[in-house]
Parts: C-alpha cells; sequence; structure tokens
C-alpha cells in the first residue's frame, strides 16, 4: 500500500517568514494530493490540494509543488501569521481509494 | 469548499453504555464515507469505510461489532461504539467524500469520554 512520509514534525517561524513542509509518497499510482489544517479540537479542514497532471498551485498565501518524478510534494505558507498555527497533514490518494495522511507538522507562529 | 456535519461534538457516558455518532454531507452527496480515530498528537487513523447501502470495510483491528456503522443514505452515515468502555475514550472523526472529485471534507469531530 501507499507509504506517505512528512517532515518536519514541528515547526516554529516568526511571524512573516515563510514556512514549508515537505511529504513524500510511495505510490506512483497516487494522483491527488491535499493538505489539511487542523486547529486543537476540531476537525481537519482542507486549505489547498493538487492534481498528478500539474506542478504547481496557488492560493493567496499559501501554494503546494508537486515533483511525480522524485514522488514528493510540499505545502509553502508565505508571510505566516499566528492563526497559521496548527496541525498540517498531507494526503495521498487515486481515485476510488482510500487517503493516506501523513503523520502532521505542528506549525507554531511566533508573533 | 463543502460542509460535513457532526454530532454531538463531545460525550461523556458510563463504561458499558452505547454512544452514536451521526455524520452528515449537508450539501453534497457522498457514497463513501470514512471513520477515523485520533489519539493526542498523532495522525488520523482510518477505522472504516462506509459505503451506502453496503456493508462497512473494517481497518485490521477494528472491531465490527465494537462499532457499527451504518451509511443508509447519501448524505448521513452514523457509528455506533457498542459498550464502551474508557480505552474507547478518543477523538472520533468522520468525512464524507465527493463522488466526483474524491476530495474529502471532515466533520468537526467527536470527543468521547468513558468513564
Amino acid at each position: 500500500g501507499e507509504n506517505v512520509e512528512q517532515h518536519p514534525s514541528t515547526l516554529s517561524v516568526q511571524e512573516g517568514d515563510s514556512a514549508v513542509i515537505k511529504c513524500t509518497y510511495s505510490d506512483s499510482a497516487s494522483n491527488y494530493f491535499p493538505w489539511y489544517k487542523q486547529e486543537l479540537g476540531k476537525g481537519p479542514q482542507l486549505i489547498i490540494d493538487i492534481r498528478s497532471n500539474v506542478g504547481e498551485k496557488k492560493d493567496q498565501r499559501i501554494a503546494v509543488t508537486l515533483n511525480k518524478t522524485a514522488k514528493h510534494f510540499s505545502l509553502h505558507i508565505t508571510e505566516t501569521q499566528p492563526e497559521d498555527s496548527a496541525v498540517y497533514f498531507c494526503a495521498a490518494s487515486w481515485a476510488g481509494n482510500q487517503f493516506y495522511f501523513g503523520t502532521g507538522t505542528s506549525l507554531t507562529v511566533i508573533p | 469548499g463543502a460542509v460535513v456535519s457532526q454530532h454531538p461534538s463531545r460525550v461523556i457516558c458510563k463504561s458499558g453504555t452505547s454512544v452514536k455518532i451521526e455524520c452528515r454531507s449537508l450539501d453534497f452527496q457522498a457514497t463513501t464515507m470514512f471513520w477515523y480515530r485520533q489519539f493526542p498528537k498523532q495522525s488520523l487513523m482510518l477505522m472504516a469505510t462506509s459505503n451506502e447501502g453496503s456493508k462497512a470495510t473494517y481497518e485490521q483491528g477494528v472491531e465490527k461489532d465494537k462499532f457499527l456503522i451504518n451509511h443508509a443514505s447519501l448524505t448521513l452515515s452514523t457509528l455506533t461504539v457498542t459498550s464502551a468502555h474508557p480505552e474507547d475514550s478518543s477523538f472520533y472523526i468522520c468525512s464524507a467524500r465527493t463522488d466526483d472529485k474524491n476530495i474529502q471534507y471532515f466533520g468537526a469531530g467527536t470527543r468521547l469520554s468513558v468513564l
């Protein structure tokens, strides 16, 4: 089955700086890669996703890049704000299959 | 994004009782819903995949007789924790997958505490 690894497990940045979280996957059949943000005591919230026919996608301060050859994808958050502090999960999936989640990254943005 | 409603958000029950958790997709139909369990500071652990009109598929190590899943309509799945024990205390989260784009939207989670 699919194996998704996520790094780093914790990340602290100064407000205004950028944050990058990286994930690798093992199954070349995976073609859908979402990122979720989970605040304490809440369910994960989809913040951005990318499909295998695209190499990069951006939504305001958030961007995701995908390298299919290397089987890795990354989340980039620019101009970080304290409200970006949360746990972020990456996932990999292909149509009709379950989602395989990374182990999560706890991001702390220091004011 | 689409909305998934999960109730209750928190439940406290006595050992030996049963608890039902509901998961509804409010603005889309979901043939498939998922139930996860999450331990503190850990990732999501898939418990079972719920398919409308058919039996749920449970992951290895998950007791199907203890965690009863019913997916009777395209917008509702329920998880019943039967004869709950303190070790069942956890954060349970459901998600619903859109039929057309394979996107999962999550509920807000249910914090179960068994005394």
